[in-house]
């Protein structure tokens, strides 16, 4: 299951479960998120991204959904394995297509994968 | 080859030191950014810099400055370190126009 508290919040799940990660936003504005992927002692992973003119995208294994209604969006990963054992985090851009693109993310889930 | 490479990997110092992150991208892309990941994991922009523009986050204390000696290159001085500065610290490069950034491995710093 999921907890909250004052450590990274932290899914538990077994080889070949599905997983789900969520993460609320906070800017109305952002048009477009991303999903890095962090494991041990290295830098965050691009996984996958959406614009805020789509509601899902899928990868290989992977699912994003969006909900602008509630600013809140998801990763699925299916049939998880150990090697998806990693921080997750989102990031939201309110400034796609300008200037700079300034990544705020979230604060970051922690899936570990039980064989 | 690694796109986004940073130096050292892990630095340890002395409070009030001045030192030195390099960091280098042979992505081709035109914007750099320098993030900070404190102990829990929480990652916050610093900097971002392109050719043209170098943004500031404003919570940034002004001891820590970016250097770009060309556009393949984003190096980050900090004077006077300070024990709250100890952090891993990330750079990343992406497309001007908030394309995917891509980051590097991190340099863990400590400040003794």
């Amino acid at each position: 299951g999921e907890s909250v508290g004052l450590h990274l919040p932290t899914l538990s799940v077994q080889e070949g479960d599905n997983s789900i990660i969520n993460c609320a936003y906070s800017n109305s504005a952002s048009d477009y998120f991303i999903w890095y992927k962090q494991e041990s002692g290295k830098g965050p992973q691009f996984i996958i991204d959406i614009r805020s003119n789509m509601d899902k995208r899928q990868g290989q294994r992977v699912t994003v959904l969006l909900n602008k209604t509630v600013k809140h969006l998801s990763l699925q990963i299916a049939a998880t394995q150990p090697g998806d054992s990693a921080v997750y985090f989102c990031a939201e851009n309110a400034n796609y297509g300008g200037s700079q693109g300034n990544l705020i993310f979230g604060k970051g889930t922690k899936l570990s994968v039980k064989p | 080859d690694t796109a986004v490479s940073q130096t050292p990997k892990y630095l340890v110092t002395q409070m009030g030191n001045d030192k030195s992150i390099k960091c280098e991208q042979n992505l081709g892309h035109d914007t750099m950014y320098w993030y900070k990941q404190d102990s829990k994991k929480f990652l916050k922009i610093m900097f971002s810099y392109n050719n043209k523009e170098l943004i500031i986050n404003e919570t940034v204390p002004n001891r820590f400055s970016p250097k770009s000696p060309d556009k393949a290159h984003l190096n980050l001085h900090i004077n006077s370190l300070e024990l709250g500065d100890s952090a891993v610290y990330f750079c990343a490069s992406s497309w001007q126009g908030g394309d995917t950034q891509y980051f590097g491995p991190g340099t863990r710093l400590t400040v003794l």
